[in-house]
């Protein structure tokens, strides 16, 4: 079965740099999420769309941008990267099937591991 | 608010043995709780959840959860350790409380012995 995609699996920027993070979700899942996790840490929320709109925002920081495309691929952009950034980014797809809303299970990408220098 | 406890940042079995990673949550509304295991280097796998069906859950690579409101708990349990067992756990529950999101417990990684 298809899974959730993310490029690139790896990236290497420096301080004051530029990042952007894609993710592709399950086909027919109409939301995406953006999570982090640094190094030993549990998994952050960051923001979520559904049906190409911003549906949530969690502890992203306004260096941080994403949108939903209308192919519903989802890209993270991280601009004046700091050190404190590096770290595992995690993209996760649902379908809002009809049922109850906590109950959509979020499948999980392998995530992108960022590393600023 | 929705939060979950983790009990024990490491836990080590020996293989054959019971595995029992513990978890309590905290809820003002019935929750929906997750349980996720994460390989090194890898993404999150869901391993089972509760959805406010039925109390013990089964999921994935013979792993079960039970559901006790009494205890507010969601331990998760599995009767033979298998060295492919060694892994990150983390439990986690669904909030819509400033915003629709999965809150993630600190983890606990658990350690199979041959």
């Amino acid at each position: 079965a298809a899974g959730v995609i993310q490029s690139p699996r790896h990236l290497i920027k420096e301080k004051r740099e530029t990042a952007t993070l894609k993710c592709y979700p399950i086909p027919r899942h109409d939301t995406v999420y953006w999570y982090q996790q640094g190094p030993g840490q549990d998994p952050q929320f960051l923001i979520s769309f559904y049906e190409k709109m911003q549906s949530d925002k969690g502890s992203i920081p306004d260096r941080f941008s994403a949108q939903q495309f209308s192919d519903y691929h989802s890209e993270l952009n991280m601009s004046s990267l700091e050190l404190g950034d590096s770290a595992l980014y995690f993209c996760a797809s649902s379908s809002s099937s009809g049922g109850s809303r906590g109950t959509d299970t979020q499948y999980f990408g392998p995530g992108t591991r960022l590393t600023v220098l | 608010a929705q939060s979950v406890t983790q009990l024990g940042s490491h836990v080590s079995v020996s293989e054959g043995a019971l595995v029992l990673l513990r978890c309590n949550y905290s809820s003002s509304v019935p929750p929906y709780l997750f349980w996720y295991v994460q390989y090194p280097n890898q993404g999150l796998q869901l391993l089972l959840k509760y959805t406010s069906a039925a109390t013990l859950v089964k999921g994935i690579n013979g792993f079960e959860a039970e559901f006790k409101k009494s205890e507010t708990s969601f331990h998760l349990t599995k009767p033979s350790a298998h060295m492919s067992d060694a892994a990150e756990y983390f439990c986690a529950v669904t909030t819509n409380t400033g915003g629709f999101k999965t809150i993630f417990g600190a983890g606990t990684r658990l350690f199979v012995k041959a």
